[in-house]
């Protein structure tokens, strides 16, 4: 398996701009998470989902900050409008209840808002 | 809430000396707990997870180590390699199984590991 695929990479993009970020999640997994990392505040889990369901978005920072899962394959943060306080390192990851919900993390989306 | 807390927070060692991470965490009802790596600008790779019910895990030279009671975990690495300098992350998740897994993070173990 491909393991999880985040695009993009990298986004460097200006204050006020709206910002998407993608996930695949593996391939049979019903649980998918969106994290971010900062240096201040570490990992923290900002929304998960669960057979496409979001189940908690506690960790969603404000009302600026979307998620959506259409399908089982498919997933996007948004963000709108982004500020420079949005710099971060947003990271997806999955898991199933058959792998004592293991989570496996993809290589994650820095973002960059001047 | 669960808290998460590692220490050291950063640790320098010399070739072939073991290493010794500890996790601790306050709430001890636990479903699992994941320890990762994470090397600069990459992302988390999971290397053990221990169940509540287990009392440790091995993958080669790596064992980590559960005391629900107490709220801790301990990650050993036998004969530290240089290839062995990263960021080392505990995180354990919820008993609840509806929480899928929530895992809360600790802020990490830096590790260098010098030739």
């Amino acid at each position: 398996d491909a393991g999880v695929i985040q695009s993009p990479r990298h986004e460097v993009t200006e204050m006020g701009q709206e910002v998407t970020l993608r996930c695949k999640p593996i391939s049979g997994h019903d649980y998918l998470f969106w994290y971010r990392q900062t240096m201040m505040r570490g990992l923290e889990l900002l929304i998960y989902f669960n057979n496409n369901v979001p189940i908690d978005d506690s960790g969603m920072p404000e009302d600026r900050f979307s998620a959506k899962m259409p399908n089982a394959s498919f997933s996007t943060l948004k963000i709108q409008p982004s500020e420079p306080r949005d710099s971060a390192v947003y990271f997806c990851a999955s898991t199933h209840s058959g792998s004592f919900y293991e989570q496996y993390f993809g290589p994650g989306t820095r973002l960059t808002v001047t | 809430k669960q808290e998460v807390t590692q220490i050291p927070a950063a640790l320098s060692v010399p070739e072939g000396e073991n290493l010794v991470l500890n996790c601790s965490f306050t709430d001890s009802a636990i479903y699992n707990l994941q320890w990762f790596r994470q090397d600069p600008g990459k992302g988390l790779t999971s290397l053990l997870l221990i169940q509540s019910s287990q009392r440790e895990q091995t993958s080669g030279r790596l064992n980590a180590s559960l005391d629900k009671s107490s709220g801790r975990s301990t990650l050993y690495i036998a004969a530290s390699q240089p290839g062995d300098s990263a960021t080392y992350l505990c995180a354990p998740s919820p008993m609840i199984k509806a929480a899928g897994n929530k895992l809360t993070f600790g802020g990490g173990t830096r590790v260098l590991v010098k030739p």
